[in-house]
């Protein structure tokens, strides 16, 4: 079963307002990341966020993360129409010489103008 | 000063061929990822190498075979391609020790197998 699971899986909202994507997991992490894909392209890297912390803002961006609830949310505030794309939270459980991310199943964002 | 890239961006195959994928990185870094994207955008880790070293090997079939000629390059090579394996393959690299975790990702290969 996917480890990462985000709700809602579509969001459509207009510009201006503040969209909130929500992704729980189901094993140990060591962090949480958040990725961006645009249509058509590569995944862009948004914030990483640790275990041991709880909250974590860049710029437009607020996450926050559970470890009790094994769930985290990323905020996009004053939404732009440039935000349209897929959202995909990753847990990386490892300490190791890699980060083994494990994918959510992503929730469409759509910023209308 | 593309920071991953890979070649080609769009492959169409027939059913039983073989194929290759490749991938580089100009950012220093020393691990190098494979990742598939279904059709219901699921993406999943498929191998990793650090320092040419293959470190994870995800339940894959043997069909699918990575090389890492150096650290700044990973192939991915593909034999008697199957019509399940129409894809979007993503390369990423990361370095470790530093921003542990943060993967920079390529712009993917679409694969279509007929």
């Amino acid at each position: 079963s996917q480890q990462g699971e985000e709700d809602p899986q579509a969001l459509s909202i207009q510009e201006g307002e503040n969209a909130t994507m929500n992704c729980s997991y189901k094993t140990s992490i060591n962090n949480l990341q958040w990725y961006r894909q645009n249509s058509g392209r590569g995944l862009v890297h948004l914030i990483l966020i640790r275990s041991n912390e709880r909250e974590k803002h860049s710029g437009r961006l607020r996450v926050t993360l559970d470890t009790s609830k094994k769930s985290s949310s990323l905020l996009i505030t004053a939404s732009r129409a440039a935000d349209t794309a897929s959202y995909f939270c990753a847990t990386d459980p490892n300490t190791g010489t890699a980060s083994k991310l494990t994918f959510g199943t992503g929730t469409r964002l759509q910023v209308t103008l | 000063d593309t920071a991953v890239s890979q070649t080609p961006k769009y492959l169409v195959t027939q059913m039983g061929n073989d194929k290759s994928i490749k991938c580089e990185q100009n950012l220093g870094h020393d691990t190098m990822y494979w990742y598939k994207q279904d059709s219901k955008k699921f993406l999943k880790i498929m191998f990793s190498y650090n320092n040419k070293e293959l470190i994870i090997n995800e339940t894959v079939p043997n069909r699918f075979s990575p090389k890492s000629p150096d650290k700044a390059h990973l192939n991915l090579h593909i034999n008697s391609l199957e019509l399940g394996d129409s894809a979007v393959y993503f390369c990423a690299s990361s370095q470790v020790s530093r921003l542990k975790g943060t993967q920079y990702f390529g712009p993917g290969t679409r694969l279509l197998v007929l």
